[in-house]
Order: C-alpha cells, then structure tokens, then sequence
C-alpha cells in the first residue's frame, strides 16, 4: 500500500489530453513539492516534473504539473505513442522523514 | 553530465546479506549538494525509497528497512553503497541508485538499475 494514492491506469488516444492524480496527505502533498517521474518500459525512471511544476530540460512542454493542497496531476496533452509509459509521484513525508512514491499509473496511448 | 552505474552479484541467498555499489561519473559524490540515494521495484510493483548518504557520511534510511540497512561512501573512489542483510525473497527486485537533489524527493539522475534475486 503506497502512501500516496495513483489510479493503476490511464488511458487516451494520440493527440487527447490525459491527466493523471495523486492524493496524499498533510504530511507529504500539501507540505511538501511534489514530482513526477516517467519510466519506459525496460528503463529507469526519469524526472519529469520537479517541484510541483517545473519541467527539466529537454521535457516537453506537453507535459506539466499542478498541486493543490493535498492532491496533485499529472496532465498529458497532444499525446504521443511514446508516451505509454508509468507515471509515478513522489513527495518528501514529514511523518516518515523520507520520500515516499505513489503505486504508479501505466499509462496506454489506444 | 552525471552518469550512474550499479554493480554487484545477481543473486543472494536467503538470510545473507545483499551488497551493491554504485559508482558516479561526471560528478562527485563529495558534493555538498546532493544525496546519494538507493531505490528499488519489486518485479512488476512501484518504487520504494531505501535510503540516502550525504558525502559526509551522514545516513537517513526507510524506516521499514531501517534495522537491515547500511550505506556508506568512498570518496576517494567516487563511489557509494548498499548493504541489506538477512535478506528474503521479499526482497527481490531492481536496485537503482540515484542522486537526489534537495534533500526530498527530486531524483534528478538514476542508474540504470541491476536485478536481484533473493533464492536458494
């Protein structure tokens, strides 16, 4: 059981807009930044979005973040086939003194 | 640009003790400003947070895994480590390291990661 809270799967055909949840508490979402991570099939996670809304470089202004007290999305527009890939969040908890991730949501581009 | 790399055995026998070492290029691991991280993922399950060393050797570990972890650092071979003992099967899954940038959760560089299986 993760502490934070992801639905399993997400789904949307190229060119829609998706976007995906995180629901976690006082002690983490809302006191905390939060980040999101993308992993390929076969690879290791990436840094999507680091805190609450900021893309690395070389990401895609197709994707962007937002957090609103203790919730936060993932939303995906103008999607692509290569985006079929699993999204997790992540976010430091002051209750445990450590990050902590969300299940992840496998994302299928139909 | 900073690169990961984990190695150590493949398998590792139940109620032993599991050891992996991550080496860093294009960094180093004497910085000041990051944590150098351990997370692993269980066969097709999420991610789960091990712990931190900063490169003074001070240490932050899960506080699930807390009574079987220690990491420490070498500096002098820019490399850091992992050692979980009396392992089970529960404990089979890809290791990553990863540098960690703020002191939270911003994992700004992963490796690769190695698969380790825990059985007899």
């Amino acid at each position: 059981q993760s502490v934070l809270t992801q639905p399993p799967s997400a789904s949307g055909t190229p060119g829609q807009r998706v976007t995906i949840s995180c629901s976690g508490s006082s002690s983490n979402i809302r006191s905390n930044y939060l980040y999101w991570y993308q992993q390929l099939p076969g690879t290791a996670p990436k840094l999507l979005i680091y805190r609450n809304n900021q893309r690395p470089s070389g990401v895609p202004d197709r994707f962007s973040g937002s957090k609103s007290g203790t919730s936060a999305s993932l939303a995906i527009s103008g999607l692509r086939s290569e985006d079929e890939a699993d999204y997790y969040c992540a976010a430091w908890d002051d209750s445990l003194s450590g990050p902590v991730f969300g299940g992840g949501t496998k994302l299928t581009v139909l | 640009q900073v690169q990961l790399q984990e190695s150590g055995p493949g398998l590792v026998k139940p109620s032993e003790t599991l050891s992996l070492t991550c080496t860093v290029f294009g960094g180093s691991v004497n910085s000041g400003s990051y944590y150098w991280s351990w997370i692993r993922q269980p066969p097709v399950k999420g991610l789960e947070w091990i712990g931190y060393i900063y490169y003074s050797g001070s240490t932050r570990y899960s506080p699930s895994l807390k009574s079987r972890v220690t990491m420490s650092v070498d500096t002098s071979k820019n490399q850091f480590s992992l050692k979980l003992n009396s392992v089970t099967a529960a404990d089979t899954a890809i290791y990553y390291c990863a540098r960690e940038s703020s002191g939270g959760a911003d994992f700004d560089y992963w490796g690769q990661g190695t698969l380790v299986t825990v059985s007899s």
